[in-house]
């Protein structure tokens, strides 16, 4: 199993629509997760934390299942601002060894 | 609002040549990295650097690279002798906290071209 590994899409959606994207990562000993945003050619940018117990942030809702070794991140109601790529970060060392996934495209239409 | 600024945007080098990528991290920070993007693929850790050392590298972080805070602002990378594969984006991050525990700031990245 790669370090972090994600469906790289693309998803191209309607606006309005929900959308979830998945990670997986391979250490189970990782404790650290993000989801990070990546527009077309510029830098990634932090959207969220993933806690152990989920958190939402407005449209956005973050899960973790140590279970099954994955991260999810589901967008509601998505807006045309949405297009971009969502890189799921995870720390698999547990120290600053921060390993990206290869990031999954989302296209939001009219 | 404070920001990592990377210096230069696009740089075009010779193969075999040295070069010097240069980052100011945001001030109060104390974990600087450095990453890299080949164009459309993922973002790859290179190295990590905190108390003046690195704390961690990954297997792409040869001898060909060498990291350095040469003053109290600067942090910059050096590729020793480029090779055409070393043709990416280069970002360079920072952290207030750990990489584990607080969020990175990148800069909008240097983009070198290894001819």
């Amino acid at each position: 199993r790669k370090e972090v590994e994600q469906d790289p899409g693309p998803f191209n959606v309607p606006e309005g629509a929900t959308v979830a994207f998945n990670c997986t990562y391979s250490n189970s000993a990782s404790q650290s997760f993000f989801w990070y945003r990546q527009d077309c050619r510029k830098e990634p940018k932090l959207l969220m934390s993933v806690y152990s117990s989920g958190n939402e942030d407005g449209r956005f809702t973050a899960q973790l299942n140590r279970a099954s070794q994955y991260i999810s991140l589901l967008i509601r109601d998505s807006k045309l601002s949405d297009s971009a790529t969502y890189l799921c970060v995870v720390n698999v060392r547990n120290n600053n060894d921060m390993r990206f996934g290869a990031g999954t495209r989302l296209t939001v239409k009219p | 609002e404070p920001e990592v600024t990377q210096t230069p945007s696009h740089q075009v080098t010779q193969m075999g040549q040295e070069v010097i990528l240069r980052c100011v991290p945001i001030s109060n920070h104390l974990y600087f990295y450095w990453y890299r993007q080949i164009l459309g693929q993922k973002v790859e850790f290179l190295v990590s650097f905190y108390n003046n050392e690195i704390s961690e590298k990954s297997e792409i972080f040869d001898d060909q690279f060498s990291v350095e805070r040469p003053d109290g602002s600067n942090f910059t990378l050096k590729i020793r002798s480029t090779k055409l594969e070393d043709s990416a984006m280069y970002f360079c991050a920072s952290s207030e906290l750990s990489g584990s525990t607080g969020e990175l700031f990148f800069g909008e990245g240097s983009r070198l071209t290894v001819l």
